[in-house]
Formats: structure tokens, C-alpha cells, sequence
């Protein structure tokens, strides 16, 4: 079984360059999460959608992050303009929704942001 | 705020030892409580879980101790050897009721383990 994809693995921009993280889940899997990975810390959420619509975006910085995921299947994360407090790794993960107690999220390898 | 607290932020073990990673939580609302490895330049994967309800759960080397009153849980890698070399994190769960079913995943800060031959 194919697992989450993301690309590009790696990213170097400077400040105020805008940037685009792309991911597709695990096929089948109707729920998707983006996650910021800080070095040395552990990953925060981001946004979650269900299907193409957004369950959970309180801590996405909306004034420069943005996030959609047309037709419920692939996702794209936004940063514009990027600071260099946004340097982190970029992780996507997936999931089955069926409604019942929690379900596994699998993560892709993640984005490596650097901005300079 | 730093809901789940994870020590300690470094560990280094000799090979055949035990590894032992402690987390400690406020938020009573939390219902489930996951612990991930990730490897350098992978994502986190889930290694082992508990409820609650549960005292201790043990899936081969891996076991999880669970203290309830005390807000408190840990894991235990035994007989730790260098491919257990990686970071593990702790999480607790939230559930956040959407009508389909999601859930809040928080992290602690991780604990980087390096055991040694």
C-alpha cells in the first residue's frame, strides 16, 4: 500500500517569497492533516479537513497560510509571504474517518522549509 | 501552553538496556494516548497506544505504563538496540466531535534516544 506522499522534500526561499507544499493521502483515507514540525519540538497541528472541507484550522495563521483540498483527495499548503520564523518541516498526514474512536494517522516524510 | 510534558529531551542507552521516556498531561478531557517514532528525514509512526482504563500495555520490547490519577505515562523499550536509535514522541487525544468523527492530536516535545553498541 502506497503511503502519503509529499513534495518537494526539501525547500529554500527567502523572506516575503511565497511557497507551496503539495500532498496526496492514502488513497481511500477521507480525512487530511497538515502539521508544522519546529526543530526540536514536536509536530502542531495546522489544519484538518474532512473530505474537501475544513473540520479544524484554529492554529493556521490564516493572515499568510492558506490550505484547500479540491475533490477530498489531494491538498495543497500555502505560505505567502514566508518569514523566517516558518522554517520547520512541513508533514502531512491522512486517515480513515468511520465515524468510531480514533483512527491511525499515517504521515508523509515531510517539506523541509528554510527561509533565509 | 504545553499540554503534553515530555522528559527527558535526550537519552543515551547501551545496547541491551532499558529506555525509559516519561509524559505527564493536564487536560482530563484527553482519551487516548499515542506514542510515535520517527526516524531522521521520515514522518512519525505509531508504535503503541493506550486507553486510559488501562494500566499497562505491552506490544513486544515496547510497553506503555499508565497512571491515571496522576496524569502521568511512560514508555519502557527493552532490551533497547541501536535500530532503536530515533525520536519518540508522546500525544494524547482530544476528541473533537464533528459529526464524522476527528480528533486532536497534541505532541510532546520529544525525547531523542541514541543507543549505543
Amino acid at each position: 500500500e502506497a503511503g502519503v506522499a509529499q513534495s518537494p522534500r526539501y525547500k529554500i526561499i527567502e523572506k516575503r517569497q511565497s511557497v507551496a507544499f503539495w500532498c496526496n493521502p492514502i488513497s481511500g483515507h477521507a480525512t487530511l492533516y497538515w502539521y508544522q514540525q519546529i526543530l526540536g519540538q514536536g509536530p502542531k497541528l495546522l489544519i484538518q479537513f474532512q473530505n474537501n472541507g475544513v473540520v479544524d484550522d484554529s492554529q493556521l495563521p490564516k493572515d499568510r497560510f492558506s490550505a484547500e483540498r479540491l475533490k477530498g483527495v489531494d491538498s495543497t499548503l500555502k505560505i505567502q509571504p514566508a518569514k523566517l520564523e516558518d522554517s520547520a518541516v512541513y508533514l502531512c498526514a491522512s486517515s480513515l474517518e468511520t465515524g468510531g474512536f480514533y483512527n491511525e494517522q499515517f504521515f508523509g516524510p515531510g517539506t523541509r522549509l528554510t527561509v533565509l | 501552553q504545553q499540554q503534553v510534558k515530555q522528559s527527558p529531551q535526550s537519552l543515551i542507552v547501551q545496547k541491551g538496556g532499558i529506555s525509559i521516556i516519561n509524559c505527564a498531561y493536564e487536560n482530563t478531557a484527553f482519551d487516548y494516548f499515542p506514542w510515535y517514532q520517527q526516524f531522521p528525514g521520515k514522518g512519525p509512526a505509531l508504535l503503541i497506544a493506550i486507553r486510559p482504563d488501562v494500566s499497562e500495555k505491552k506490544e513486544g520490547r515496547f510497553t506503555i505504563s499508565f497512571n491515571k490519577s496522576a496524569k502521568q505515562f511512560s514508555l519502557h523499550i527493552m532490551d533497547s538496540q541501536p535500530g532503536d536509535s530515533a525520536t519518540y514522541f508522546c500525544a494524547a487525544i482530544q476528541r473533537a466531535y464533528s459529526g464524522a468523527g476527528s480528533y486532536q492530536l497534541t505532541f510532546g516535545k520529544g525525547t531523542k534516544l541514541s543507543v549505543i553498541p
